[in-house]
């Protein structure tokens, strides 16, 4: 079975510097990747994924994830962050082959201040 | 607009009053799941269903049941809620159990 370790709970950070949301994965198998948001008082939306292909992954709001299969890991970066990037965030994980359910991590909160 | 929606948005009930929280999707999705999010635990699978009539259990089903009799709705049904069930639900669907999840809004569900 898969699992999903985020090593940070919190990760205060001022606007406009940039950060890095860590995310490492446990599989036996090859896996899907993923990275949703929650703002506040909201569900959860998709942020990027990676399923195959290339390792490096962007979403359309400036942030990037990058699959390193060696270090089991998908960190989540961005070169500059907003006060609108401000919510919870959660790396989950899932594996290609057989009946394999999302499992997510615990999420990481991000907290831009001016 | 493809969506995932619940309702209520927010119930606050009674121990032992039995309630239903509905979950709906126009995705034409086979897989749906219902999850609970509580404080420093992320987000925990209560159950899921891969089809119609075909549910099982996730990692925390105690207290909790579904069904799927259309491919559209997923209610969870609570019979006997406990003060240890108030938490944050969320609804989900996806074309197969391993891709990518679409959610509801969450139902914030409080027992007194």
């Amino acid at each position: 079975a898969q699992s999903v370790t985020q090593l940070d709970s919190q990760v205060p950070v001022f606007e406009e510097a940039p950060v890095e949301l860590r995310c490492n994965y446990s599989s036996s198998v090859s896996v899907y990747l993923f990275w949703y948001v929650q703002y506040p008082n909201q569900g959860l939306q998709l942020l990027l994924k990676y399923l195959s292909g290339s390792t490096l992954v962007e979403s359309i709001n400036g942030f990037e994830a990058e699959f390193n299969k060696s270090q089991t890991s998908f960190h989540l970066r961005k070169p500059s962050v907003h006060i609108s990037d401000t919510a919870e965030y959660f790396c989950a994980v899932s594996e290609i082959a057989g009946y394999s359910t999302l499992t997510f991590g615990k999420g990481t909160m991000l907290l831009v201040s001016p | 607009e493809a969506q995932v929606t619940q309702n209520p948005r927010y119930l606050i009930t009674v121990t032992g009053k039995k309630l239903t929280v509905t979950c709906s999707q126009n995705m034409n999705h086979e897989y749906m799941s219902w999850y609970r999010q509580d404080p420093g635990l992320g987000l925990r699978q209560i159950y899921y269903s891969m089809n119609v009539e075909v549910t099982d259990k996730g990692d925390v089903p105690e207290g909790y049941k579904v069904s799927r009799k259309e491919k559209r709705n997923f209610p969870l049904i609570l019979e006997s809620p406990s003060p240890n069930q108030t938490s944050l639900y969320f609804c989900a669907s996806s074309d197969r159990m391993n891709t990518e999840a679409f959610f509801g809004q969450g139902t914030r569900l409080t027992v007194v």
